[in-house]
C-alpha cells in the first residue's frame, strides 16, 4: 500500500535562510509525487510535481524539490525563505501501478518564517 | 477554463442531524473526483474518490457516504452526524492520475 510521511510537524526558519521540508514515501513502483501549500482556511494550492525525468523539480514561488529514489524521499526546498512562505505544506503520493486513482497526503508540516 | 465549486463554506449542525455537502466541477468532462477531510488544520485524510458516474471508492469505514449522480457532481452525505465528523472538508478533481489536484475552497463543518 502506498504511504507518505512528513516527519516534522513544524519547521522554523529565519527570513533569507534556506529551508527544507522533508517527505518520505512508500509505493510499490516509481511514484508520482506532489507538493501542495495551504494558507489558513483555504483549499490546497499545487506547488510542483515529479512524474519522471530530472530528479530536481522546480515549481511555483521559487520552490524546488529533489526526488531521491534510494532514500525514497522528496524534500521541498527553497534557497531563501520569505515571511510570506509561512503556511502548511503537504506532500502527496500516487502509486502509478495501482489500479486505483487515489492520491494520499502526508500529515502536513507547518512552516514558520520569522522576520 | 475549469472551476470547482464547493458549498456551503461553513456549516453548524447538531449531533444526529443529516448532512449533504455538494461539489461541482465546470469546464471538463469525466474528471476524477475526491473528498478529503482535514482535522484541526493538519493532515488530509482521503475519504472517497470516484473515477466515473456511480463509481465510488471508500477509503475509511465511517459514518459518511458519497455519491456521484452526474459526471461533474460529487456529494458527501451522512444520515446522522457524530461529534467526530467535525472538520474541514475539501473536494478536489483532476483529469488524469499524474496531474495535479484542483481543490475547492472547503467546508468547515462543526457538529455540536
Amino acid at each position: 500500500a502506498q504511504s507518505v510521511a512528513q516527519p516534522e510537524d513544524q519547521v522554523n526558519v529565519a527570513e533569507g535562510n534556506p529551508l527544507t521540508v522533508k517527505c518520505t514515501y512508500s509505493v510499490s513502483g516509481n511514484p508520482y509525487l506532489f507538493w501542495y501549500v495551504q494558507y489558513p482556511n483555504r483549499g490546497l494550492q499545487f506547488l510542483l510535481k515529479y512524474i519522471t525525468g530530472d530528479n530536481l523539480v522546480k515549481g511555483s514561488y521559487g520552490f524546488e524539490a529533489e526526488f531521491n529514489k534510494s532514500q525514497t524521499s522528496f524534500h521541498l526546498k527553497k534557497p531563501s525563505a520569505l515571511v510570506s512562505d509561512s503556511a502548511l505544506y503537504f506532500c502527496a503520493v500516487r502509486d502509478p501501478y495501482s489500479s486505483a486513482s487515489k492520491i494520499i497526503f502526508g500529515s502536513g508540516t507547518r512552516l514558520s518564517i520569522r522576520p | 477554463s475549469q472551476t470547482i465549486h464547493q458549498w456551503p463554506a461553513t456549516l453548524v449542525q447538531p449531533v444526529g442531524s443529516p448532512l449533504s455537502l455538494e461539489c461541482t466541477v465546470e469546464g471538463t468532462s469525466n474528471p476524477n473526483l475526491y473528498w478529503y477531510r482535514q482535522a484541526a488544520g493538519r493532515g488530509l485524510q482521503l475519504l472517497f474518490y470516484s473515477v466515473g458516474i456511480g463509481q465510488i471508492s471508500s477509503e475509511v469505514p465511517q459514518n459518511l457516504s458519497a455519491s456521484r449522480p452526474q459526471d461533474r457532481q460529487f456529494i458527501l452525505s451522512s444520515k446522522k452526524l457524530l461529534l467526530s465528523d467535525s472538520g474541514f472538508y475539501l473536494c478536489a478533481w483532476n483529469q488524469r492520475p499524474e496531474e495535479k489536484l484542483f481543490f475547492g475552497s472547503g467546508t468547515q463543518l462543526s457538529v455540536l
